[in-house]
């Protein structure tokens, strides 16, 4: 099992371009977590997915922000316009109903200037 | 949400044993106390979990309170790569939802 596969690994981009990040699930998991990390605010999340729907999008910072999950095992973070504050990393998981845990990817870290 | 409290940093030697706490006093009866770490420069990885009983894997034990309001992680012989922030969160279905919310958690230092 590969588990949770993010990309791109890091990202630089300039202010006002539109970014897209980009998420694999472990094969069989029905539930996708968005979370972002920063110094200040810790581990924030953002959005997850149940069975490739919605279900909590209230961590959602703006507008700006819009997350996808068009199957099962695909999911995006799109960023447009981008922001210097959105400089982060944002973290993908999945999880399956019953289980211990998330199992959590690498990270995207998004650097925007 | 229910929160969780835990101090901000401990620091332990290698090969000894490190009892990392956490508070939950508005724990409800359906939350189950996880526990997970982050690498540097990883994402957040899960340890254990508990909902009354102290449990025991091959990463760490978790002993939970009789009155379930705080919990303590123990590691058993704290090695280097054990250095890492470990968060305890409470994760139950009381809101309808099924998600984590992360605190701050402890740094733990490892001293060789």
């Amino acid at each position: 099992d590969a588990g949770v596969i993010q990309s791109p690994r890091h990202e630089v981009t300039e202010m006002g371009q539109e970014v897209t990040l980009r998420c694999k699930p472990i094969s069989g998991h029905d539930y996708l977590f968005w979370y972002r990390q920063t110094m200040m605010r810790g581990l924030e999340l953002l959005i997850y997915f149940n069975n490739n729907v919605p279900i909590d999008d209230s961590g959602m910072p703006e507008d700006r922000f819009s997350a996808k999950m068009p199957n099962a095992s695909f999911s995006t973070l799109k960023i447009q316009p981008s922001e210097p504050r959105d400089s982060a990393v944002y973290f993908c998981a999945s999880s399956t109903t019953g289980s211990n845990g998330y199992t959590f990817g690498s990270g995207t870290r998004l650097t925007v200037v | 949400d229910a929160k969780t409290t835990q101090p901000n940093s401990m620091e332990s030697n290698e090969e000894e044993p490190v009892h990392l706490p956490c508070n939950h006093s508005t724990i409800s009866g359906t939350d189950y106390i996880h526990w997970y770490r982050q690498l540097p420069s990883q994402g957040p990885e899960y340890v254990i979990h508990g909902l009354t009983s102290n449990v025991n894997n091959r990463m760490a034990s978790l002993a939970i309170a009789e009155d379930r309001k705080s919990s303590t992680l123990i590691l058993h012989r704290a090695t280097l790569r054990d250095a890492a922030v470990y968060y305890c969160i409470l994760r139950g279905f009381t809101s309808g939802t099924y998600k984590y919310i992360f605190g701050t958690g402890t740094r733990l230092k490892v001293l060789a």
